[in-house]
C-alpha cells in the first residue's frame, strides 16, 4: 500500500461531460503530481503542486485543471471530455519538491463513451 | 514527450534467469529512477541512481548509469514469476520541479 488514495477507481461518462478526480497524498507528503497513462502516449506528466502552489506543468490540456487544497489533497478537473481523454490517471506524492521517489496511487480509469 | 526509451519493449524469460532492461534518455538529469507496474496498478518505486553514481544495488536489482552515453540498465537476477510486470525508467532534472519523465516501459514476463 503506497499510502496514496485515489477516487473513484473507475469512471464512465460521455463526451462533453466534466469529471473530478480526487487524490489524497501519503501522510506527510507535500508534493502531488498528476500523470496520464494511455496506450499510445505512455505515461505523461500533467501537473505538480507543492504545498498548495503549482510547481510544474507538463502536457496538460487547457480543458484540464487541478488544485491542491490546504489539507494537501488534490483534485484534477477534466471538462469537455473527448474520446481521446480515456486513460488511466495517476496521482503520485513525494515529501518535497525535487525529483525524489514518488508514491503512486492505483489510478482512476476514465472511460469516455 | 518521452524522455526515456526502454529496450526491449517486451522480454520473456524463464524463472531463475536474469533479466536486463535498458533505458536511454535525451537531456541532462539529476537522477534516474526505475519503477515497476503490475497490470492495472500504480507504479512502485524500485531504485534511484544519482547522476554522479555509476552503479547501485538493491536486493536482486542492479542499476548502472552511464551519463556520457545517456543510458541506464536494470538487471534483475534470479527472476521469479512475481517479477512479471512492466518496468519504466524515469528521469528527473532536479530543482523545485519534481516531475519525472517516463519511458514507454519494458514488459517483462517470467514463466514458471
Amino acid at each position: 500500500d503506497s499510502g496514496v488514495t485515489q477516487t473513484p477507481k473507475h469512471l464512465i461518462t460521455a463526451t462533453g461531460q466534466r469529471v473530478t478526480l480526487r487524490c489524497s497524498p501519503r501522510s506527510g507528503d507535500l508534493s502531488v503530481y498528476w500523470y496520464q497513462q494511455s496506450l499510445d502516449q505512455g505515461l505523461q506528466f500533467l501537473i505538480q503542486y507543492y504545498n498548495g502552489e503549482e510547481r510544474a506543468k507538463g502536457n496538460i490540456l487547457e480543458r484540464f485543471s487541478a488544485q491542491q487544497f490546504p489539507d494537501l489533497h488534490s483534485e484534477l478537473n477534466l471538462s469537455s471530455l473527448e474520446l481521446g481523454d480515456s486513460a488511466l490517471y495517476f496521482c503520485a506524492s513525494s515529501p518535497a519538491q525535487g525529483a525524489q521517489p514518488q508514491h503512486f496511487g492505483d489510478g482512476t480509469r476514465l472511460s469516455i463513451l | 514527450s518521452q524522455q526515456g526509451e526502454e529496450d526491449p519493449q517486451a522480454l520473456s524469460i524463464q524463472e531463475g534467469e536474469n533479466a536486463t532492461m535498458n533505458c536511454s534518455y535525451k537531456t541532462s538529469i539529476n537522477n534516474l529512477q526505475w519503477y515497476r507496474q503490475n497490470s492495472g496498478r500504480g507504479l512502485v518505486h524500485l531504485i534511484l541512481i544519482r547522476s554522479n553514481e555509476r552503479e547501485k544495488h538493491s536486493g536482486r536489482l542492479r542499476v548502472t548509469l552511464d551519463t556520457s552515453k545517456k543510458s541506464s540498465s536494470l538487471l534483475i537476477t534470479a527472476s521469479r514469476a512475481a517479477d512479471t510486470a512492466s518496468y519504466f525508467c524515469a528521469t528527473g532534472r532536479g530543482g523545485s520541479q519534481g516531475n519525472l519523465i517516463f519511458g514507454k516501459g519494458t514488459k517483462l514476463s517470467v514463466k514458471p
